[in-house]
C-alpha cells in the first residue's frame, strides 16, 4: 500500500520557538493532505486540509497564524507550529489521499509526530 | 450532537474469540461512508474497512467485517478469531457528502486481547 512518512517522529522544543513537521507521500502524488491533532487518549481532531498549490483550509477554532501549513509539492506538506506553548504539546498526524487509488475514500496516515513543548 | 459515538471505552476479548466494537453515527446526508481504523501503541493509524452508505452488502476484509444497519445508524466492527496483535485502539470514522475529504473520528475503543 501507499506510504506516508513524517519527520521528525519526536521533537522537544522550548516555549516560544517554532517547529516544523514534514509529511511526505513516498510512492504517490497527493493533491490533498490532512493534518490531525490527537490529545492523549482522545480522538483525532482535523486541523486543516492542505491542497497542493493553494492555501490550506482550516477547521473552525484552529488558529491559522499559529499552525502554518504549506503544501508546496505533490509529495510534501509541512506544518509549522509557531511560537509554541506547552498547550501545543500533542501528537500530530498527517494523512494523504492518492487520487489514483481505486478506493478514493482511503486516507494513508503517517506515523505521527510527538511534539513536547517545555 | 456527536457525529460518531463509540460507547465502549475499553473491551476485553479472549484470544481466538470474536468481538464486536460498537459505533453509531449521525448524519443527514444521503451519501456518506464509514471507516474503522486501528491505532497500535506505536501511534500509526491503520485502515481496516470501509462501508459506503449505498453499499447493499456489509463490508468484509479478512477477519474484519462491518455490521452496517442503516436504519439504526450503526456500523459495528466485528473482529473474528482475535489475535494478540489485535490489541490496540479502534476508531470509527465517517465522511459525509459526495466528496472524500473530511473525515470525523469517534473517541475510540481500547481493545485488549487476553491470551
Amino acid at each position: 500500500g501507499a506510504v506516508v512518512s513524517q519527520h521528525p517522529s519526536r521533537v522537544i522544543c522550548k516555549s516560544g520557538t517554532s517547529v516544523k513537521i514534514e509529511c511526505r507521500s513516498l510512492d504517490f502524488q497527493a493533491t490533498t493532505m490532512f493534518w490531525y491533532r490527537q490529545f492523549p487518549k482522545k480522538s483525532l481532531m482535523l486541523m486543516a486540509t492542505s491542497n497542493e498549490g493553494s492555501k490550506a483550509t482550516y477547521e473552525q477554532g484552529v488558529e491559522k497564524d499559529k499552525f502554518l501549513i504549506n503544501h508546496a509539492s505533490l509529495t510534501l506538506s509541512t506544518l509549522t507550529v509557531t511560537s509554541a506553548h506547552p498547550e501545543d504539546s500533542s501528537f500530530y498526524i498527517c494523512s494523504a489521499r492518492d487520487p489514483q487509488n481505486v478506493r478514493p475514500y482511503e486516507q494513508y496516515f503517517g506515523p505521527g509526530t510527538r511534539l513536547t513543548v517545555t | 450532537a456527536q457525529k460518531i459515538t463509540q460507547t465502549q471505552p475499553g473491551m476485553f476479548v479472549q484470544e481466538k474469540e470474536a468481538v464486536t466494537l460498537d459505533c453509531t453515527y449521525d448524519t443527514s446526508d444521503q451519501s456518506y461512508g464509514l471507516f474503522w481504523y486501528k491505532q497500535p501503541s506505536s501511534g500509526e493509524m491503520i485502515f481496516l474497512i470501509y462501508q459506503g452508505s449505498y453499499d447493499e452488502q456489509n463490508a468484509t476484509e479478512g477477519r474484519y467485517s462491518l455490521n452496517f444497519q442503516k436504519a439504526r445508524k450503526s456500523a459495528n466492527l466485528v473482529i473474528s478469531a482475535s489475535q494478540l496483535g489485535d490489541s490496540a485502539m479502534y476508531f470509527c470514522a465517517m465522511r459525509e457528502g459526495g466528496g472524500y475529504q473530511k473525515v470525523t473520528f469517534g473517541i475510540g475503543t481500547k481493545l485488549q486481547v487476553i491470551p
